[in-house]
This record gives C-alpha cells, structure tokens and sequence, in this order.
C-alpha cells in the first residue's frame, strides 16, 4: 500500500524519558512534516523537510530533534520528556510541485 | 501571519440535508487550500485540494469552492449521510515550501 507510516501508534512513558517516532512514506515525496495535535485538536506545524533538508523549524524546544536520513524517512526524537509533550503527533508528506499534504495515522504520546 | 478560521465549531443536522462548511483566511496570497476529514482516534483524511488558480474540486457527494479575494472557501456535502460525521478541517499553504496553517476544525454530526 502507498501511505505514510508512522509507528508506534500508542506510546506511554515517564517524565524525563528519550523517544523517538519513525515515519516513512513509500509514495516518492520530496518533503516531510511533523504536525503536532493538542488536547483542543488544534494541529500545529513543528517541522518540515524537503529532500531531507530542513526548511521549516517552528518554535519547537530543543529537546525536539527530527532527523531525515532519506527521502522517505522523517523521525522525531524527543528527549528529557515532560508532561506537557502529551498529544498526538501527525507525519506527513507531500510532493512540492502539487503541494497536496497526506498524513500518516498518528502517535498518541503520553507522558506519566 | 495568515489565520485559519472555521464557524461554527460544531453543526448538527438531520440526514439527507445539504450543507455548507465554511473556511475563512486572512492572507489571501495563498499556493493551495485543502480539506481534511478527521474521525475520532484516527489521523487526517485528504478530501479536496484546490490549487490557488482554481475556483472549485469536486469528489462525488462533495464540492470545494475557493474565493482568494475574500479569503474564503466552503465545503459542500449533498445529501449528507451518518457516515458523513466527523471533524472537517480546512488548511491553507502560502507557498510551495510553507507549512498548512489548519483552522481548528467544525464537528459535524448528522443525525439518522
């Protein structure tokens, strides 16, 4: 199936832990997203890449690191936790010259 | 710093009724306009895109209308169906390599 794939799905873990969320698209896109839903289900942009080059980085904390090493592959890694990391985490590609963004299913994050 | 706005947040109508979902921006230069469709616990649905040069999508029961002039755009479901319900977000990119800047969606809940 061509999709955007994002795993694990459910991820629970203690303040203060590291993480990461992988994230690959089959589908031959040239930029990558994380979108990050709060408790309202408002999404916010956290980062974006194109061709594994990073062109938007929001105000998100260090504590934030995504790395790209291809394409088809944006990770999240999250480190020291905090309980306000809480949310959903949304990937997302698209292909630059259409411009239409497809998600993958989400992570829901829970910090205890 | 364009803005997003969806109104109401919530609608409730009766199966069989058409109706009109509204998305209103404040920068009007805008790359694409897209609507999503969000279901409970689950990620973001695509349903239309509609690139800037364009004034409308369709995608059988549904018809997106785009006026960049007055920083508008409606979403149209004939004939809604239970199976219709769920949260409708609207999101606009200003560029090719911009983020979507989402509104915060309309729950809508079509009752059999």
């Amino acid at each position: 199936d061509t999709a955007v794939s994002q795993t694990p799905k459910y991820l629970v873990t203690q303040m203060g832990n590291d993480k990461s969320i992988k994230c690959e698209q089959n589908l031959g896109h040239d930029t990558m997203y994380w979108y990050k839903q709060d408790s309202k289900k408002f999404l916010k942009i956290m980062f974006s890449y194109n061709n594994k080059e990073l062109i938007i980085n929001e105000t998100v904390p260090n504590r934030f690191s995504p790395k790209s090493p291809d394409k088809a592959h944006l990770n999240l890694h999250i480190n020291s936790l905090e309980l306000g990391d809480s949310a959903v985490y949304f990937c997302a590609s698209s292909q630059h010259s259409q411009g239409g963004l497809l998600f993958g299913s989400g992570t829901q994050l829970s910090v205890l | 710093k364009q803005e997003v706005t969806q109104i109401p947040a919530a609608l409730s109508v009766p199966e069989g009724e058409n109706l009109v979902l509204n998305c209103s921006f404040t920068d009007s230069a805008i790359y694409n306009l897209q609507w999503f469709r969000q279901d409970p616990g689950k990620g973001l649905t695509s349903l239309l895109l509609i690139q800037s040069s364009q004034r409308e999508q369709t995608s059988g029961r549904l018809n997106a209308s785009l006026d960049k002039s007055s920083g508008r755009s409606t979403l149209y479901i004939a004939a809604s169906q239970p199976g219709d319900s769920a949260t409708y977000l609207c999101a606009v990119k200003n560029g090719a390599n911009s983020k979507l800047t989402f509104g915060k969606g309309i729950t809508l809940s079509v009752r059999p």
